[in-house]
């Protein structure tokens, strides 16, 4: 199994109060990348890395920021949560050498915001 | 934005039936991936299929992509209560991948 550890695994927070999510691995891939999961919209892509400080932009990406200051570490943050970033958060690896290859996912992090 | 619509959305059947499930698109993907997930894990990879036409089998469950490049289909024989779970079909856009909506399979003993 991929070394993928997301934290925290379980989060209720209130609207307008800061949240950041961590992905931490030991695989030292290069590619990182954080989706959200909700009920009929399957994985849909917020943020990915390439590289420290190498991230780019997903499909959903409006009220996320992330950063990639090591190898191991990618972390996103909701600066200011709403109602509507409710999700299942997950972080993916990429084992491959190129973009885009086959991920290995991490076990969630179930974020409720009140 | 390319999309991949997954049909069905929900599937109940009984042990032993076989099934399909596809999965469609208007754009060329240069390859496409088929992951499983169950309940409060994350998905994990099942086949990559890359070759327009190329046919991928895994035990029971066998891959198609389509000679067009366009679209998967996932069938499943004889179908156990172990295949339950969320498939997630996704195809690569832009250097990112990008994932239908799934199918939800049920499988009663």
């Amino acid at each position: 199994d991929a070394g993928i550890t997301q934290s925290p695994r379980h989060k209720v927070t209130e609207t307008g109060t800061p949240v950041t999510l961590r992905c931490h691995q030991t695989e030292n891939h290069r590619y990182m990348y954080w989706y959200r999961q909700d009920p009929g919209h399957g994985l849909r892509l917020i943020h990915y890395s390439y590289g420290v400080k190498d991230t780019d932009k997903g499909e959903v990406s409006d009220g996320y920021s992330v950063s990639r200051s090591k190898t191991e570490d990618f972390l996103l943050t909701l600066e200011s949560a709403t109602s509507s970033q409710t999700s299942v958060y997950f972080c993916a690896i990429s084992e491959s050498t190129r973009p885009g290859g086959e991920l290995f996912f991490g076990e969630g992090s179930r974020l409720t915001v009140l | 934005t390319q999309l991949l619509e997954q049909s069905p959305q929900f599937l109940s059947i009984q042990e032993g039936e076989n099934l399909t499930v596809y999965c469609n698109s208007s754009s060329v993907f240069s390859s496409l991936q088929w992951y499983r997930q169950e309940p409060g894990e994350g998905p994990v990879l099942l086949v990559t299929v890359v070759t327009g036409g190329e046919v991928k089998k895994l035990k029971r469950l066998t891959f198609q992509f389509g000679d067009a490049r366009k679209d998967s289909s996932l069938h499943i024989t004889a179908a156990q209560p172990g295949d339950t779970g969320l498939y997630l079909c996704a195809g690569i856009s832009s250097y990112k991948l990008i994932f239908g909506s799934g199918t939800r399979l049920l499988v009663r003993p």
